[in-house]
């Protein structure tokens, strides 16, 4: 949706770290998310962040969320092959409706 | 326990023709929603639902309706479909416990041609 922004594309070497960024304009987003598409495939929750917190880890997976300046990142570790995909970033208010950003494809190269 | 459901996975359809998209979760959730996904877009939201019987307008409604009728179904229409409805569409779920139990299914892939 056009409330959350992200880059389109990051293109990572094996074994590196990949960020992806996103800005959001919601003030009263509650919730934020990071989901993983990969081809053909349904979405796969990855994390997310309660808008209180200005930190999230799980495993690979660093979540930080800037909430002055409305901007969230997501941190894979040793990126793998495997975790080239799609990645939406997405806020939720009230009712837990989820508004998307329009995906970042990652791409990992050998 | 199956998680969430949909049906068809594919369907290519004529402009003016008429179909249903069932969605099923077997989770006793009460939040059920429908978005489209279009490429470089992201998803968008449709319709949802907070319960048996309630539906609510999403970001993107003209052109759809939808029932809930029954609490482990979450039905989109479509009256007279048009090029434009060309999409994936996914359903997801959300129980009252929140975001630690959100699923999404698989998703269809409707053509209007």
């Amino acid at each position: 949706g056009e409330d959350v922004e992200q880059s389109l594309f990051l293109s990572v070497r094996e074994g590196d770290s990949s960020v992806i960024n996103c800005t959001y304009t919601d003030s009263s987003s509650t919730y934020l998310y990071w989901y993983k598409q990969e081809p053909g495939a349904g979405l796969q929750l990855l994390t997310y962040i309660f808008s209180n917190m200005d930190m999230k880890q799980d495993q690979r997976l660093t979540v930080l969320l800037n909430k002055k300046d409305k901007h969230l990142s997501l941190r894979i570790a040793d990126t793998q092959t495997g975790d080239s995909a799609i990645y939406f970033c997405a806020e939720s208010s009230n009712d837990y409706k989820l508004s998307f950003g329009a995906g970042t494809t990652v791409t990992v190269r050998a | 326990n199956a998680g969430v459901t949909q049906t068809p996975k594919f369907r290519v359809l004529k402009t003016g023709q008429s179909m249903t998209l069932l969605c099923a979760q077997d989770m006793n959730h009460e939040y059920m929603y429908w978005y489209r996904q279009d490429p470089g877009m992201g998803l968008r939201l449709i319709h949802y639902s907070v319960g048996e019987g309630t539906t609510a307008k999403g970001e993107v409604p003209d052109g759809y309706n939808v029932s809930r009728l029954k609490k482990q179904n979450f039905l989109l229409g479509l009256e007279s479909a048009a090029p434009s409805q060309t999409s994936v569409y996914f359903c997801a779920s959300t129980g009252l416990a929140g975001v630690d139990t959100q699923y999404f299914g698989p998703g269809t892939r409707l053509t209007v041609l």
